[in-house]
């Protein structure tokens, strides 16, 4: 069965100072990933997603996360880090068995201090 | 555009009563989805919805009920509260890829916060 771990339940950076937070999946075949950002209080958006093709994907706000088959990870990325980007991240997969479903793992919540 | 809405946004209920947490899409979606979000767990689905009238269970369904007679709604019921079933409450929807290879993006809703006394 499909699953994502993200190690990390809390970071810290500065603002200005590079990001990067760690996904682990579990899954036999080529994954379709995600990650998601919650703000406080509000709903999750869409950052970027992995279907196949390049293993480097551009996303929204200036994230990447990089696609390694070998290590089975998805982690994201940011070169510099702003105020606004404090929020809680979410990785998840895809479901493959026709439910559409998605995975998540529990979360890593960003604090950015000035 | 308003894309998913919820509602109510906030509820305070007590032990044993019906609740039911309202989810309206604008897109035509084919898919909507129910999840819970608690500290420690992240998301867990509840309920998923392939069209209408096609329901099926998602990883935490008890105490739940679920019905979809039309493509934008999609009720979440719970039919007796319990102070477990305190938690937020998101609803997501997608579009239908037209093959089970392959998982489209989910859109969520702003969540409802529900607290069972």
């Amino acid at each position: 069965a499909q699953s994502v771990t993200q190690p990390d339940i809390h970071i810290t950076v500065s603002e200005g100072a590079s990001l990067e937070l760690r996904c682990n999946y579990s899954y036999g075949a080529t994954p379709y990933l995600f990650w998601y950002v919650q703000s406080p209080g509000q709903g999750l958006q869409l950052l970027l997603k992995y279907f196949s093709g390049d293993t480097l994907v551009q996303g929204i706000k200036g994230f990447e996360a990089e696609f390694k088959r070998s290590q089975s990870s998805f982690n994201l990325r940011k070169p510099s880090v702003h105020w606004s980007d404090a929020a809680e991240y979410f990785c998840a997969v895809g479901d493959q068995t026709g439910a559409n479903n998605l995975f998540f793992g529990t979360g890593t919540r960003l604090t950015v201090i000035p | 555009d308003a894309g998913i809405t919820q509602s109510p946004r906030y509820k305070i209920t007590e032990t044993g009563r019906q609740v039911t947490l309202m989810c309206h899409q604008t897109w035509s979606h084919s898919y909507m989805f129910w999840y819970r979000q608690d500290l420690g767990h992240g998301l867990r689905l509840i309920y998923y919805s392939a069209a209408a009238d096609i329901t099926d269970k998602g990883e935490v369904p008890d105490g739940y009920v679920v019905s979809r007679s039309k493509t934008e709604n999609f009720p979440l019921t719970l039919e007796s509260a319990t102070r477990s079933q305190t938690s937020v409450y998101f609803c997501a929807s997608s579009e239908s890829t037209g093959t089970s290879m392959r998982t489209d993006t989910q859109y969520f809703g702003p969540g409802t916060r529900l607290t069972v006394l």
